[in-house]
């Protein structure tokens, strides 16, 4: 079946310093990838997306490459805000089906 | 535009107990779905409806139930609520495009509590 693994967190960093959050999935067929996000007290938002292999999804300074060979889709930022301080999702669709299969989350820290 | 609601925000049962969960959304989607979220565990289907009077299960349906009689709503129902029902509670929609390329929307969470 599908599955995601993400890095356990929380991840704390500075503001202004780079962040790589790592996914890692297994899935049959070609998965469209996500990464979505949840701020505190609120539902989760769709960040970005890659629906194909080498596609790059990007949003606010965030980015992911859909790597197919790894099976990875690393999220990634050049230069944190407190503001991005959330818990992100890393998620498979596959093609068949209507089921989102998320990873377990990761938690953002941003410190002033 | 409202988006996803989701009534009530927080809510506490004894073991047995039953209660729904309600799931409004007014932006025409035919898709509608329920999550919940435990820690370390992420996101997990329950059940999900692809159109009004269309319902299927998702990875944890047992202990819950829906309907879809309209479709602006989508809601959920605890028969006998056990503590491993503890969770907080998602409803998502998204449009009728292909499930790969359409985004889900979120509601902002019913946080339940069984004692």
């Amino acid at each position: 079946g599908n599955s995601v693994t993400q890095m356990e967190g929380p991840v704390t960093l500075s503001e202004e310093a780079f962040l790589t959050i790592n996914c890692t999935y297994t899935a049959t067929g070609y998965p469209s990838l996500f990464w979505y996000v949840q701020y505190p007290g609120e539902g989760l938002q769709l960040l970005l997306k890659a629906t194909k292999a080498d596609d790059k999804g990007s949003n606010k300074g965030f980015e992911a490459t859909y790597r197919k060979e790894t099976t990875s889709f690393h999220l990634e930022k050049g230069s944190v805000q407190v503001s991005d301080s959330a818990v992100y999702f890393c998620a498979l669709n596959n093609n068949a089906g209507n089921m989102l299969t998320f990873g377990g989350g990761t938690r953002l820290m941003v410190k002033p | 535009n409202a988006g996803v609601t989701q009534t009530p925000k927080f809510q506490v049962l004894k073991t047995g107990q039953s209660m729904t969960l309600q799931c409004a959304q007014d932006m025409n989607h035919e898709y509608m779905s329920w999550y919940r979220q435990d820690p370390g565990m992420g996101l997990r289907l329950i059940h999900y409806s692809v159109g009004a009077g269309i319902t299927d299960q998702g990875e944890v349906p047992n202990g819950y139930n829906v309907s879809r009689s309209t479709t602006e709503d989508f809601p959920l129902r605890l028969l006998s609520a056990a503590p491993s029902q503890t969770s907080v509670y998602f409803c998502a929609s998204r449009g009728s495009g292909s499930p790969t390329n359409e985004k889900l929307f979120f509601g902002s969470g019913t946080q339940l509590s069984v004692l």
